[in-house]
């Protein structure tokens, strides 16, 4: 099973639709959690940080389930502007810290 | 809005070359890394400074590479001996904490090996 594993997309979706994206994460001692967001040849840039409790931003909510291992990105409302990739970052803990990206999930959002 | 600088922001070289890839991170960060991201895969984590020493690294960060902080403000990655597979983005980050601490990113070098 692949460390931090994402459905890479592309996720096609109207302008004003809701999209969901989902993590699984493999290391159950994993502590922090990350979604960010890159552009095409640009950096990553975090969108937000996940907690336990769940967090929201706008139109952005992040969730995280520890007993199944994942977190998901919840956009309400997409707008043209967010057609990226995104980036679902997890990092263990435990005698060794070292961040795991996964690979991305693909939104391009449509008129 | 402070942010991570690096240079250059493309760098190409002849397969065995030597090469330096500059980074200069957030003034008050107090931990640095370096990323790889070959055309089309993931971010891949290949190390990270803390107090002028190594504090992780990965598998992909063998005796080619080195990283150094030769005075108060850069930080670089040395990759000695290139090979064709080391074409890729090299990012830069920093942070001020550890674990849960956002990293800002650099916008990158891209290294072509010819």
């Amino acid at each position: 099973r692949k460390e931090v594993e994402q459905d890479p997309g592309p996720f096609n979706v109207p302008e004003g639709a809701t999209v969901a994206f989902n993590c699984t994460y493999s290391n159950s001692a994993s502590q922090s959690f990350f979604w960010y967001r890159q552009d095409c040849r640009k950096e990553p840039k975090l969108l937000m940080s996940v907690y336990s409790s769940g967090n929201e931003d706008g139109r952005f909510t992040a969730q995280l389930n520890r007993a199944s291992q994942y977190i998901s990105l919840l956009i309400r409302d997409s707008k043209l502007s967010d057609s990226a990739t995104y980036l679902c970052v997890v990092n263990g803990r435990g005698g060794s810290y070292i961040p795991t990206f996964g690979r991305g999930t693909s939104l391009i959002v449509h008129p | 809005e402070p942010e991570v600088t690096q240079t250059p922001s493309h760098q190409v070289t002849q397969m065995g070359q030597e090469v330096i890839l500059r980074c200069v991170p957030i003034s008050n960060h107090l931990y640095f890394y370096w990323y790889r991201q070959i055309l089309g895969q993931k971010v891949e984590f290949l190390v990270s400074f803390y107090n002028n020493e190594i504090s992780e690294k990965s598998e992909i960060f063998d005796d080619q590479f080195s990283v150094e902080r030769p005075d108060g403000s850069n930080f670089t990655l040395k990759i000695r001996s290139t090979k064709l597979e080391d074409s890729a983005m090299y990012f830069c980050a920093s942070s001020f904490g550890l674990e849960g601490d956002e990293q800002f990113f650099g916008p990158g070098t891209r290294l072509t090996v010819l």
